[in-house]
C-alpha cells in the first residue's frame, strides 16, 4: 500500500498565506482530497483536486498538484481555519484509500 | 439536509466482536459508496473501509482485512461493520462517510461512535 507524508505542523500569520503538502507515489496517478478537523470534531470535507470545493467552503481553499506531491493552500488565512488538516488518495492499486499524516495549522 | 449517525460502540475486551451501525438520512443512500473511517486517540485518521452502491464490491485496508466485514441495507438506508477478533490497535473513534458523486472526496461525515478495546 501507498504512504503519503505531511509535514506535522506548520503555521501562518493572520491574513497570510500557507501551503501544506502532501505527498506519495500514488499521487503521480490518483487525485487527492483534503480534511479539516478541529478538535473533538468530525473532519470535513474541503476540497477535492484542484478546485472541487463542496458548498461552504470558502474560495481562499485551493489545491494544486507538482509531481508526487499534492498541496493545499490557504490564501488569507484566517483563525478559523485552525485546524488539522489531512489529505486523502488512493493506493497504487487504486482499490484502497489512504490518508495522510496530518498537518496542524496554527494560525498566529 | 445529510445526516450519518453512528451507533453501536463500547467498550469489549480483546478477541471479541462488535458490530457497528450507520442510519442514513437526508440523500439517495442506494445511490451512494460509503466508508468507513477511524481514528485512535490523538492520532490522525485512518480508512478502514469502503463498499460500493450497491454493495458489488468491497475493499478493506490491510490491517482490517479478514477481521472486519464492511455490509449495507439499502432498503433501510444502514450501513453496518461487524469487527472480530477484535485488538487493542482497534480503539478509535469509528466514523460513517460517505462518497461524493463521482468518488470525488468523502463529502460527508458522522459525528462517530467510541470503540475501545481493554481487558
Amino acid at each position: 500500500s501507498s504512504e503519503l507524508t505531511q509535514d506535522p505542523a506548520v503555521s501562518v500569520a493572520l491574513g497570510q498565506t500557507v501551503k501544506i503538502t502532501c505527498r506519495g507515489d500514488s499521487l503521480k496517478f490518483y487525485s487527492a482530497s483534503w480534511y479539516q478537523q478541529k478538535p473533538g470534531q468530525a473532519p470535513i470535507f474541503v476540497i477535492y483536486g484542484q478546485d472541487h470545493r463542496p458548498s461552504g467552503i470558502p474560495g481562499r481553499f485551493s489545491g494544486s498538484y507538482s509531481g508526487d506531491t499534492a498541496s493545499l493552500t490557504i490564501t488569507g488565512a484566517q483563525a478559523e481555519d485552525e485546524a488539522d488538516y489531512y489529505c486523502q488518495s488512493r493506493d497504487s492499486s487504486g482499490n484502497l484509500y489512504v490518508f495522510g499524516t496530518g498537518t496542524q495549522v496554527t494560525v498566529l | 439536509q445529510v445526516q450519518l449517525v453512528e451507533s453501536g460502540g463500547g467498550v469489549v475486551q480483546p478477541g471479541r466482536s462488535l458490530r457497528l451501525s450507520c442510519a442514513a438520512s437526508g440523500f439517495t443512500f442506494p445511490t451512494y459508496g460509503m466508508h468507513w473511517v477511524r481514528q485512535a486517540p490523538g492520532q490522525g485518521l485512518d480508512w478502514v473501509a469502503v463498499i460500493w452502491y450497491d454493495g458489488s464490491r468491497k475493499y478493506y485496508a490491510d490491517s482490517v482485512r479478514g477481521r472486519f466485514t464492511i455490509s449495507r441495507d439499502n432498503s433501510k438506508n444502514t450501513l453496518d461493520l461487524q469487527m472480530d477478533s477484535l485488538r487493542v490497535e482497534d480503539t478509535a473513534i469509528y466514523y460513517c462517510v460517505r462518497d461524493a458523486e463521482g468518488g470525488r472526496g468523502r463529502d460527508h461525515w458522522g459525528q462517530g461512535t467510541l470503540v475501545t478495546i481493554s481487558s
